[in-house]
């Protein structure tokens, strides 16, 4: 199984800046099976980004996402304020098929 | 527009069976070709593929759940079940359903999520 870990844990930056979010697999993830998510408390997790660089429908531009094999990175180019919450990586794998998640990056206001 | 509602106790006693509904309401469970699934989310914490259903009824499981789980179709109602035995205080959550995008392995349509507590 995949092993996901994402850092940092927490990050604490100010409207305005750019954030670098990290997601490192255990093992190579095909670019086209690594997406991200945006979670607010209460609310289900939004999909941000699918295979690794293509932003889901209706996602604002300062969202981007790179990376290949085993690092892959989520940037969000000037935070808003509505941008401050948890993102999780996910990949899908095909030996066993299936689905795992990062354990998250809180995204908190400084 | 395509929306899932889950549906089921809130509350489920430790060794017992959890159940619960996801209604498909917008479009046709049957008329696309790609898999719907459960993932559950414990208080506090990160998220967890449960499994995935085909409207065929051919599914696949996360293989630490998969001894407990069994998710079923039933395309008449448009809907998609799970269920989950003996449960402990391990699977209190908020249970969600969802669906890929098309041509996606990604999560892009999602249900509001349900919390379900395991207490006595």
């Amino acid at each position: 199984e995949i092993v996901l870990t994402q850092s940092p844990g927490t990050l604490s930056l100010s409207p305005g800046e750019r954030a670098t979010l990290s997601c490192r697999a255990s093992q190579s993830v095909s670019s086209s099976y690594l997406a991200w998510y945006q979670q607010k408390p209460g609310q289900a997790p939004r999909l941000l980004i699918y295979g690794a660089s293509s932003r889901a429908t209706g996602i604002p531009d300062r969202f981007s996402g790179s990376g290949s094999g085993t690092d892959f990175t989520l940037t969000i180019s000037r935070l808003e304020p509505e941008d401050f919450a948890v993102y999780y990586c996910q990949q899908y794998g095909s030996s066993p098929p299936g689905y795992t998640f990062g354990q998250g990056t809180k995204l908190e206001i400084k | 527009q395509l929306q899932l509602q889950e549906s089921g106790p809130g509350l489920v006693k430790p060794s017992e069976t959890l159940s619960l509904t996801c209604t498909v309401s917008g479009g046709s469970i049957s008329s696309s070709s790609y898999y719907w699934g459960w993932i559950r989310q414990p208080p506090g914490k990160g998220l967890e593929w449960i499994g995935s259903i085909y409207y065929s009824g051919s599914t696949y499981y996360n293989p630490s759940l998969k001894s407990r789980v069994t998710i079923s179709v039933d395309t008449s109602k448009n809907q998609f079940s799970l269920k989950l035995s003996s449960v402990t205080a391990a699977d209190t959550a908020v249970y969600y359903c969802a669906r890929p995008m098309i041509g996606s392995s990604s999560w892009y349509l999602w249900g509001q999520g349900t919390l379900v507590t395991v207490s006595s």
